[in-house]
């Protein structure tokens, strides 16, 4: 069965700490892994897609891995106002649908 | 703002009752997405179009529908709406429905009594 996995649900970080966000995926042949950035009651807001293991990608604070069964997010002395919750979601070739972790909610406090 | 409007913002409804939700993508985008996102399943993949036809399809109930019109625009129809219909449903678009990205609107809340 495909289906994406988050872990921590939830992290607390002080301003300045790294650490890193973990999406572990099953999926019947991956057409790509996508990072989505939300905020309290408005829409996912795109923040990378991967599509093959080895590949890494960064914006600012942010840098994605991935490997063949899972993705980190990793976020290197986080602000207060990267505090939201951090999505990861798949596509499979087979159907091309989309599946969604639940996500993990970040705060970082000053 | 990521370009992409749906209408209407808030929903409240009664069980067994019809309602429309509608979705305007951003300009020049071909391809439109539905999700659902409730509290106990986080966000839930129901359907794609590209360009008025039927791209993929996730868990979407037989009482949900959709379509994609020729302006692009696009409506999600639920009916029989029962308590669990309660929920966030987002529109998003993306202008070659591949692995480009995918634009999310503000959502609509629906609120089944």
């Amino acid at each position: 069965e495909d289906q994406v996995t988050q872990s921590p649900e939830a992290l607390r970080l002080q301003e300045g700490e790294s650490s890193s966000l973990n999406c572990s995926y099953t999926v019947s042949g991956l057409r790509g892994l996508f990072w989505y950035r939300q905020d309290p009651g408005k829409g996912p807001e795109f923040l990378f897609t991967l599509y093959s293991a080895g590949e890494e990608k960064e914006k600012e604070r942010l840098k994605a891995t991935l490997t063949k069964k899972e993705s980190f997010l990793h976020i290197t002395a986080p602000k207060p106002e990267d505090s939201a919750t951090y999505l990861c979601a798949v596509q499979a070739k087979t159907g091309n649908q989309f599946y969604f972790g639940t996500g993990t909610s970040l705060t970082v406090i000053p | 703002d990521s370009g992409v409007t749906q209408t209407p913002k808030h929903l409240i409804t009664a069980t067994g009752q019809r309602v429309t939700l509608r979705c305007s993508p951003r300009s020049g985008d071909l391809s439109v997405y539905w999700y659902q996102q409730s509290l106990d399943q986080g966000l839930q993949f129901l359907i794609q179009y590209y360009n008025g036809e039927e791209r993929a399809k996730g868990n979407i109930l037989e009482r949900f529908s959709a379509q994609q019109f020729p302006d692009l625009h696009s409506e999600l129809n639920l009916s029989s709406l029962e308590l669990g219909d309660s929920a966030l449903y987002f529109c998003a678009s993306s202008s070659t429905g591949g692995l480009d990205t995918q634009y999310f609107g503000p959502g609509t809340r629906l609120t089944v009594l």
